[in-house]
């Protein structure tokens, strides 16, 4: 099946400090989606983004599907950004199935 | 709208005790889902679900069962509970067959003694 490595494992960063987070996938895909998982275990989708470039607040997004990966940007960071950042793709032969990367732990401190 | 919902947050059984955790969604999703997530992994998709009377495994399916009766409902059951089984469980809803956001409800802390 397809593989998604996501990079850095562990990020610690100063408040209003900029960040980049990389997803990289094996195989091409349908689907490509990011999301935050809080401190209190909530996950919340922050883009669906299987190509191009998409921006909300101070999170941005980019996935250059030819070449099999995305970014996610945090800019000025702030404390409740902190938490896990997982990337999930859905492959082109596994129709409905998403794959999660194992994340990347953020932990902004004032 | 409430979005996803699950019930219940938290549960602990015994070995070979069998549940049913609860997934409901009022958004008029097509697509359910069913993860586990383990400690230091992601998501893995336990079954899944792209409309009434249609469901298929994911990447973990053993021990697990789903149906889907409704549209609103996508029930996960465990016949037979195992320790391997201790894991929050989150379920999902989205339009579009699975191709577009996903949303997620709170999660279900499960034990298994």
């Amino acid at each position: 099946g397809i593989q998604v490595e996501q990079s850095p494992p562990d990020l610690i960063l100063q408040e209003g400090a900029n960040s980049t987070l990389r997803c990289n996938f094996s195989d091409s895909v349908n689907n490509l989606q990011w999301f935050h998982q809080n401190p209190w275990g909530q996950l919340i989708n922050l883009f669906y983004i299987p190509s191009g470039t998409k921006q909300n607040g101070r999170l941005s997004a980019t996935t250059v599907a030819t070449e099999r990966y995305s970014l996610l940007y945090i800019s000025s960071s702030q404390t409740t950004d902190s938490g896990v950042y997982f990337c999930a793709v859905e492959a082109t032969d596994s129709w409905g199935k998403l794959q999660f990367g194992a994340g990347t732990q953020v932990v902004v401190t004032p | 709208n409430a979005g996803v919902t699950q019930t219940p947050k938290f549960q602990v059984l015994k070995t070979g005790q069998s549940m049913t955790l609860q997934c409901a969604q009022d958004m008029n999703h097509e697509y359910m889902s069913w993860y586990r997530q383990d400690p230091g992994m992601g998501l893995r998709l336990i079954h899944y679900s792209v409309g009434a009377g249609i469901t298929d495994q994911g990447e973990v399916p053993n021990g697990y069962n789903v149906s889907r009766s409704t549209t609103e409902d996508f029930p996960l059951r465990l016949l037979s509970a195992a320790p391997s089984q201790t894991s929050v469980y989150f379920c999902a809803s989205s339009d579009g067959q699975g191709r577009y956001e996903q949303y997620f409800g709170p999660g279900t802390r499960l034990t298994v003694t």
